[in-house]
């Protein structure tokens, strides 16, 4: 079993559509993280949240929005997105400077 | 800049024993972790150097050299369930704890 549990597991939108990515661990960690990852290529971050605060935004379109509305919680928001965003998301927390934490991720697809 | 380097691939036979090098250049040292992903699936913490030397966590180890910049996985005893990518990720600090993956070896065990 994960620690930290992403919802959904699978989802498939339109390049019109609106739509939100869940992350939630209850491990107490204080930060959190978003990645996004190719099929045979490592996982590339895009936004870290410490504290509940965003600290750091690796130059991400703003069609990926994230949010942490508390301690346990992180989203990611979705609007307008392109075929070329279609990847694995994962989630992670962790105790900083310790191992992170890897949620199952959500495997999204962009029609 | 941050690089960090690993071999895109390596075979080896069930029994067997296999090192996984990475190399890497960063700015900030906090930490190097080792994680272990099936395809498809979350990648999972196997191993963690702070401090030169070995680390022993019963069929995997990692080594460490802060002034060489330079990490090994031993994977002993290889089983078929160790095919998988191994993922070697620094963590550095530049404000906020940050982690950055290398490239990661996709390792085949052939029976």
């Amino acid at each position: 079993d994960t620690e930290v549990t992403q919802t959904p597991k699978h989802l498939v939108m339109g390049m019109t559509n609106k739509k939100s990515l869940k992350c939630e661990q209850h491990m107490g960690h204080r930060a959190m993280y978003w990645y996004k990852q190719k099929a045979k290529k490592p996982p590339e971050l895009m936004f870290v949240y410490s504290y509940e605060k965003l600290s750091i935004n690796e130059s991400v379109p703003s069609r990926f929005s994230p949010e942490c509305p508390n301690s346990s919680l992180l989203n990611l928001h979705l609007h307008a997105l392109q075929p070329e965003d279609s990847a694995l998301y994962l989630c992670a927390s962790s105790q900083e400077p310790g191992p992170q934490h890897f949620g199952d991720g959500t495997r999204l697809s962009i029609l | 800049g941050q690089n960090i380097d690993q071999p895109t691939e390596m075979t080896a036979t069930e029994g067997a024993i296999v090192q996984i090098n990475c190399t890497y250049q960063t700015s900030g040292f906090n930490g190097l972790f080792w994680y272990q992903q099936h395809a498809g699936e979350a990648p999972t913490f196997l191993s963690y150097n702070v401090l030169d030397g070995l680390e022993e966590k019963g069929r995997f180890s990692s080594f460490l050299s802060r002034s060489k910049g330079y990490s090994y996985l031993l994977l002993k005893e290889l089983q078929m369930k160790d095919s998988a990518s191994y993922l070697c990720a620094v963590s550095t600090t530049s404000g906020t704890y940050k982690y950055i993956f290398g490239t990661g070896t996709r390792l085949k065990v052939l029976a």
